[in-house]
């Protein structure tokens, strides 16, 4: 069955350094990837997304990398502040397969 | 300002009860959704609407009932067949079904069974 798998642990980085959150997924070749920003007591909002035949994608301070051999997924922040303290969703999907999200890894800047 | 609205924010139920949670969406989407999420989970899906008069079963269906009458309204009934329906739920729409679109959430709707 379809896995997808994000560090489940928190991460915590010092404000102003780069974030690098990572979404694996096994048993799946989905043609494109989303990233999702949730909020305590929120519903998630969307941020980016990248296809299959895209290795990189950036908006702003965010960058996402697809990595279909490794079947795996990067999101970066840049510059990060602590504002972008949030709970980051993967979710691959496509064709006419539903889009399945990660559990998401939990972010913490630091001032 | 286009959205997708759930109501109530936040809802107690009790053991045996029904109940039924809003979904209306403004942005013209064919597709909606339903989610749960538990605390240290990600989002399960319930069921999904690739168009009006029509639903499917995502993939922890058992429990809970749906109906899309109108393109602009997805409910979400509860029964009290769902042996663990305190969660946080989540509708959501996009414009087509599992294509490259973005989702659009609703701020979601705590229940809790009392």
């Amino acid at each position: 069955s379809q896995k997808i798998e994000q560090n489940s642990e928190a991460l915590n980085i010092q404000e102003g350094k780069t974030a690098t959150l990572t979404c694996n997924y096994t048993n799946y070749s989905p043609a494109y990837l989303q990233w999702y920003r949730q909020d305590p007591g929120r519903g998630p909002v969307f941020l980016l997304l990248i296809r299959e035949n895209e290795k990189e994608k950036r908006k702003e301070r965010l960058k996402v990398t697809f990595d279909t051999t490794l079947k795996q997924s990067l999101f970066h922040i840049t510059a990060s502040q602590p504002a972008d303290s949030a709970t980051y969703l993967c979710a691959p999907g496509g064709g006419y397969q539903k889009v399945t999200f990660g559990t998401g890894t939990k972010l913490q800047v630091i001032p | 300002d286009g959205g997708i609205t759930q109501s109530p924010k936040y809802l107690f139920r009790k053991e045996g009860q029904n109940v039924t949670l809003s979904c209306e969406q403004n942005l013209n989407h064919d597709a909606m959704y339903w989610y749960r999420q538990d605390p240290g989970q990600g989002l399960r899906l319930i069921y999904y609407s690739q168009i009006v008069n029509d639903f499917q079963k995502g993939d922890i269906a058992e429990g809970y009932s749906v109906s899309r009458e109108k393109k602009e309204s997805f409910p979400l009934t509860v029964t009290s067949a769902q042996k663990n329906p305190t969660a946080f739920y989540l509708c959501a729409s996009s414009n087509e079904w599992g294509t490259n679109t973005e989702a659009f959430f609703g701020q979601g709707t705590r229940l809790t069974v009392v």
